[in-house]
């Protein structure tokens, strides 16, 4: 079974400093990877997506992620934090059956904007 | 093209009632996933769908818990006889091919 490891619960950062999110996974095949962002009280945006091809996806809002099937690792970096970036992000592999994309997620990591 | 709508946004129901959650796909999408998300948890995949068909529900508890995608209409994720365990936020997802998904706002279900 797929598996997914964010370790970091809680990230502080200050505005215009990089940034770089840890995720982790756990997969028997080629995974399809993914990273969503949460604000409070709403539902998941897709921030970017790994299908195949290129190892370095550039996503929306100035993030990218890169796949290092070596290292099990889609980590999601962004060179400028904006204080609009705090929010909860969370990484995901999909299992794939046919068309079924189902989504195991990682617990998700709490980032924090300071001025 | 409106988003994922999910009604209500919150809902709070009593031990022992019963729960209808709503989910309107994104129009011209076909596959729906449920999932629930804990306090300090991860979102977890209860159970996808295609118009008519419920095609993997390996997350859905056994009991309790249903999902139907009619031909018209809304899915709908259904839980009877709530208890406090249930207590989470409901989240759906549509696709217009199974991959990549476009999540709703989710509804919070409480139970006193």
């Amino acid at each position: 079974a797929q598996s997914v490891t964010q370790p970091d619960i809680h990230i502080t950062v200050s505005e215009g400093a990089s940034l770089e999110l840890r995720c982790n996974y756990s997969y028997g095949a080629t995974p399809y990877l993914f990273w969503y962002v949460q604000s409070p009280g709403q539902g998941l945006q897709l921030l970017l997506k790994y299908f195949s091809g290129d190892t370095l996806v550039q996503g929306i809002k100035g993030f990218e992620a890169e796949f290092k099937r070596s290292q099990s690792s889609f980590n999601l970096r962004k060179p400028s934090v904006h204080w609009s970036d705090a929010a909860e992000y969370f990484c995901a592999v999909g299992a794939i059956g046919g068309s079924n994309y189902k989504l195991t997620f990682g617990k998700g990591t709490l980032l924090t904007v300071n001025p | 093209n409106a988003g994922v709508m999910q009604n209500p946004r919150h809902l709070v129901r009593r031990r022992g009632q019963e729960a209808r959650l709503r989910c309107s796909p994104m129009k011209g999408h076909s596959h729906v996933y449920w999932y629930r998300q804990l306090p300090e948890e991860g979102l977890k995949f209860m159970v996808y769908l295609q118009k008519e068909n419920i095609i993997d529900e390996s997350g859905m508890p056994k009991e309790r818990f249903s999902a139907e995608f009619p031909k018209e209409g809304p899915s709908i994720l259904r839980i009877q006889q709530v208890v406090r365990g249930d207590s989470a936020a409901y989240f759906c997802a549509s696709s217009p091919t199974g991959a990549e998904q476009f999540f709703g706002p989710g509804t919070r279900l409480t139970v006193l």
